[in-house]
């Protein structure tokens, strides 16, 4: 199975800080990267598809970026929806897996 | 409006089987396919298993031999069901809409595996 590793676990950030996550595949994963917010209700959206595409709905400070094994969700400027969880899911092999997450934290 | 609601027991017996519902709304499952997603209590996210929109499965291989996923196109259901349950099976499990990108999720159901 190809492995995730999400870093940072958590982060703490202020509102209209610039932050990025990143993602790390065990393998070339072809940008099939996928990534999802969920928020403490539980609620998962989905953010971000094939690497860099902006799903449907979702503002243009949220953009996402990588190749080969290496992939980084940025958010331009936090807004107070922002702090939430934030997975990244490689979808190049079966079975498609998650990374552990990011916890985003108001500093 | 896409939704998807997950159903069944909040309690199960260990070495017992789960059975849960996904009933979807706003979009045909002979469109697209369903995903099932768990998550253990403060951990992340593990794929399950998906039934594709022709009505074929792909299984996580670590659950392949206790799971099962079908459907009835014409309730609009996607069904789960996993057998010896484990104190480790404990978690939410979520339903999910999509392919290769989970586009709309459920808000899932809380399963305890317990005696």
């Amino acid at each position: 199975d190809i492995q995730m590793t999400q870093t940072p676990s958590s982060m703490p950030a202020s509102l209209g800080e610039r932050v990025t996550i990143s993602c790390r595949a065990s393998q070339g994963i072809s940008n099939y990267l996928n990534w999802y917010q969920q928020k403490p209700d539980g609620t998962i959206k989905p953010l971000i598809y094939y690497t860099s595409n902006l799903q449907s709905g979702v503002p243009s400070r949220f953009s996402g970026s990588g190749s080969g094994t290496d992939y980084s969700l940025t958010i331009s400027s936090l807004e107070p929806e922002d702090f939430a969880m934030y997975y990244c899911q490689q979808y190049d092999s079966s079975p498609n897996t998650f990374g552990a997450g990011t916890k985003l934290e108001l500093k | 409006q896409v939704q998807l609601k997950e159903s069944g027991p909040g309690l199960v017996q260990p070495s017992e089987t789960l059975s849960l519902t996904c009933t979807v709304s706003g979009f045909s499952l002979t469109s697209y396919g369903v995903n099932w997603v768990r998550q253990p209590p403060g951990k992340g996210l593990e794929w399950m298993g998906t039934i594709w929109n022709d009505g074929s499965t792909d299984y996580n291989s670590a659950l392949k031999s206790r799971l099962s996923i079908s459907r009835d196109t014409s309730k609009s259901q996607v069904f789960l069901k996993m057998n010896s349950l484990q104190t480790e099976d404990t978690a939410i499990y979520l339903c999910a809409r999509g392919a290769y990108v989970m586009d709309a999720w459920g808000q899932g159901a809380s399963v305890t595996v317990s005696s």
